[in-house]
């Protein structure tokens, strides 16, 4: 597609659920990144694909959060057993395999609200 | 560990006036990169501006400007003719030049408001 995009736009659960969260990066684009934006705060790193490349799972905040991403493309993001604390919106960007000046292309966010 | 600050929450600008919204950071980097990222209402991330830390020269981009000043460790932006549509979220963000992981680490944010 022309840019990133995410399902659902909204998600409401109960706490306790999982939740799966989904990117579609550009066409093309070898990195993706996920992030998370908790109210009245910046975004912070969760975790990051490259090509075929093992990821860097460095930002995740817990075991209780994990990622895959199938055929080098769409990306998904697994929230088990959800906490009031997991409510945030969470954003994908992806790049292009391009110079070091290459720009992270975001998508329009999951807003993720746990009761 | 780099850090990115953003010390104003909020910043409000006349239309038609300029504004300049401050951001500092923090790292023991030479080679870096830096970034402001403009989040509208719709949630989108938008990158606004970019400046290379080894260039001297300031970037611009039409209305856009920063003024870098690598040794105070200082991005500030400068936003020249604020229009209505310029009212967002934000966000300086600074990235490594070194290393696979490419990742952004964003400052907290400044909400800028427009006044017709």
């Amino acid at each position: 597609g022309a840019g990133v995009s995410q399902s659902p736009s909204n998600k409401v659960t109960e706490k306790g659920k999982d939740v799966e969260l989904r990117c579609d990066p550009i066409s093309g684009h070898t990195a993706l990144y996920w992030y998370r934006q908790s109210l009245g705060q910046g975004l912070e790193f969760l975790i990051y694909f490259q090509g075929n490349s093992a990821p860097d799972k460095s930002g995740l905040p817990s075991d209780r959060f994990s990622a895959e991403r199938t055929g080098g493309s769409v990306s998904t993001l697994t929230i088990q057993r959800t906490q009031q604390e997991d409510s945030a919106v969470y954003l994908c960007a992806s790049k292009g395999l391009a110079g070091v000046t290459d720009t992270q292309y975001f998508g329009p966010g999951t807003r993720l609200t746990v009761l | 560990a780099q850090t990115v600050t953003q010390s104003q929450p909020e910043m409000s600008v006349q239309e038609a006036e300029t504004v300049t919204l401050s951001c500092t950071y923090d790292t023991s980097e030479s080679d870096y990169y830096l970034f402001w990222y403009k989040q509208p209402p719709s949630r989108q991330m938008i990158l606004v501006i970019r400046q290379e830390a080894y260039k001297q020269q300031n970037a611009t981009e039409n209305r856009f400007s920063v003024n870098f000043q690598k040794a105070a460790k200082s991005f500030s932006l400068k936003i020249s003719d604020s229009q209505l549509g310029d009212a967002a979220m934000y966000f300086c963000a600074y990235r490594s030049a070194s290393g696979a992981n490419s990742k952004l680490t964003f400052g907290k944010g400044i909400t800028l408001s427009v006044r017709p």
